[in-house]
C-alpha cells in the first residue's frame, strides 16, 4: 500500500545550525504535503505545506522542497533554535483531506 | 476559540469495558478525523467525516465506532476494549481545501 516514511527516527543538531529533516512518500497521485511538529505530551502543530505542483515553499525561518522525480520531501530549519526541539512528522494528503503520516524525526538540540 | 478539544486526557479501562472519546471542535469544520498515536509510528486515522451524518472508515477501524450528529463533535466509542488499543489517541478538524488539520491535545488511553 501506499506510505509515508522519514529516513532517520532522530537528529542531534548543534543550536544555530540548520536542521534538515528527510521524508520519502510513495503516492504519486498525492495532492500535497504537510511538515508537522510534535512537542512531549502535545497534538501535532502544523508548521508548512506543500502542494504537488509546487518545488519549493518558504516560511519563517523553514524551507520545504518538493522533488517529485524521487519521491522526496524535505524540511530545512535555518538557526535552530532549543524550542525546535520535537517529533517532526511529514504527512501526504490525497482525497478528502486524509492524511497519511510518516514515523517521525527526534530533532535534539544541542546547546 | 477552544480550538479541538478532548476529553479526558487520561483513561484506563479493563478488557471488555467501553467507553467514548470525546472530541468537539468551535471553528465550524467540515472535516474531522481520529488518529491513534502507538510508540515508534506515525499518527494512523481511524474514522474520518465529511461532514455531520457522514462518516467513513480510515486505515485501523477495526474496534470503533464513529458518529457525527453535529458539526461540533464527534465521539468515538469503544465498544469492548482490548490490550491492542492502548495508545494516544488524537482528534483533528480542518477546513475543505485548507490544509493543515488543528489537533487536539490527545487522550492517553490504557486498557489492563
Amino acid at each position: 500500500g501506499e506510505s509515508v516514511g522519514l529516513h532517520l527516527p532522530t537528529l542531534s543538531v548543534q543550536e544555530g545550525d540548520n536542521s534538515i529533516i528527510n521524508c520519502a512518500y510513495s503516492n504519486s497521485a498525492s495532492d500535497y504535503f504537510i511538515w508537522y511538529k510534535q512537542e512531549s505530551g502535545k497534538g501535532p502543530q502544523f508548521i508548512i505545506d506543500i502542494r504537488s505542483n509546487m518545488d519549493k515553499r518558504q516560511g519563517q525561518r523553514v524551507t520545504v522542497l518538493l522533488n517529485k522525480t524521487v519521491k522526496h520531501l524535505s524540511l530545512q530549519i535555518a538557526a535552530t533554535q532549543p524550542g525546535d526541539s520535537a517529533v517532526y512528522f511529514c504527512a501526504d494528503v490525497f482525497g478528502n483531506e486524509k492524511l497519511t503520516f510518516g514515523t517521525g524525526t527526534r530533532l535534539t538540540i544541542i546547546p | 476559540n477552544a480550538g479541538v478539544t478532548q476529553t479526558p486526557k487520561f483513561q484506563v479501562l479493563k478488557t471488555g469495558q467501553s467507553m467514548t472519546l470525546q472530541c468537539a471542535q468551535d471553528m465550524n469544520h467540515e472535516y474531522m478525523s481520529w488518529y491513534r498515536q502507538d510508540p515508534g509510528m506515525g499518527l494512523r486515522l481511524i474514522h474520518y467525516s465529511v461532514g455531520a451524518g457522514i462518516t467513513d472508515q480510515g486505515e485501523v477501524p477495526n474496534g470503533y465506532n464513529v458518529s457525527r450528529s453535529t458539526t461540533e463533535d464527534f465521539p468515538l466509542r469503544l465498544l469492548s476494549a482490548a490490550p491492542s488499543q492502548t495508545s494516544v489517541y488524537f482528534c483533528a478538524s480542518s477546513i475543505k481545501g485548507v490544509t493543515g488539520a488543528f489537533f487536539g491535545q490527545g487522550t492517553r488511553l490504557t486498557v489492563v
